[in-house]
């Protein structure tokens, strides 16, 4: 089976960077990925780690530690429209079959 | 537009009642998944479709029933509801080169039971 953690709740101040952490224990992995989600609306795709190491894209980050099962999303120069959930996802064995969601991790930025 | 279309956007109905929920997947996507998501919890799988054959089952409830047609369409059949039901239902599709990308969902449907 499989198993996502993720803090329930963060808060950070516009035009701060926060640093939102999942650890993962799984049967095999196959990637990694983070998502937004914005109340009520559809999760919107974030970004991917397959492979140890830090890939950027913008102001947004994700590590990926696999021999730790932990990953971060770092976002940098926060702006209120970041205030989301933010879910960590692994696939694990048999692509698309394996496929589960942490419980998310809601940013609050304070003006 | 994320490709991936869901209808209704919105439902209510009575306890009891039977409804069907639609999504056409991103064009070239084969899988379609479905996931249920109730107020402040997370995403919970329940089935998951790739051309036209069932391929896993998550935490879906006997009520609940789902197919994926010949033109890759899928629909969720929701029956003898219950208040607990009301929910977000979100389809999602993948496959067609979009694999190191995970899934695309659609908009959702929110069902309201009342």
């Amino acid at each position: 089976g499989q198993n996502i953690d993720q803090p329930t709740e963060m808060t950070a101040t516009e035009g701060a960077i926060v640093q939102i952490n999942c650890t993962y224990q799984t049967s095999g992995f196959n990637g990694l990925f983070w998502y937004q989600q914005h109340a009520g609306e559809a999760p919107t795709f974030l970004s991917y780690n397959v492979l140890d190491g830090l890939e950027e894209k913008g102001r947004f980050s994700s590590f990926l530690s696999r021999s730790k099962g932990y990953s971060y999303l770092l976002l940098k120069e926060l702006q209120m429209k970041d205030s989301a959930s933010y879910l960590c996802a692994v696939r694990g064995d048999n692509y698309g079959q394996n496929f589960v969601f942490g419980p998310g991790t809601r940013l609050s930025v304070l003006p | 537009d994320s490709g991936v279309t869901q209808t209704p956007k919105h439902l209510i109905t009575a306890t009891g009642q039977r409804v069907t929920l639609r999504c056409s997947p991103r064009s070239g996507d084969l899988s379609v998944y479905w996931y249920q998501q109730s107020l402040d919890q997370g995403l919970q799988f329940l089935i998951h479709y790739y051309n036209g054959e069932e391929r896993a089952k998550g935490n879906i409830l006997e009520r609940f029933s789902a197919q994926q047609f010949p033109d890759l369409h899928s629909e969720l059949n929701l029956s003898s509801l219950e208040l607990g039901d009301s929910a977000l239902y979100f389809c999602a599709s993948s496959g067609g080169g979009s694999l190191n990308y995970g899934y695309t969902f659609g908009s959702g449907t929110r069902l309201t039971v009342v």
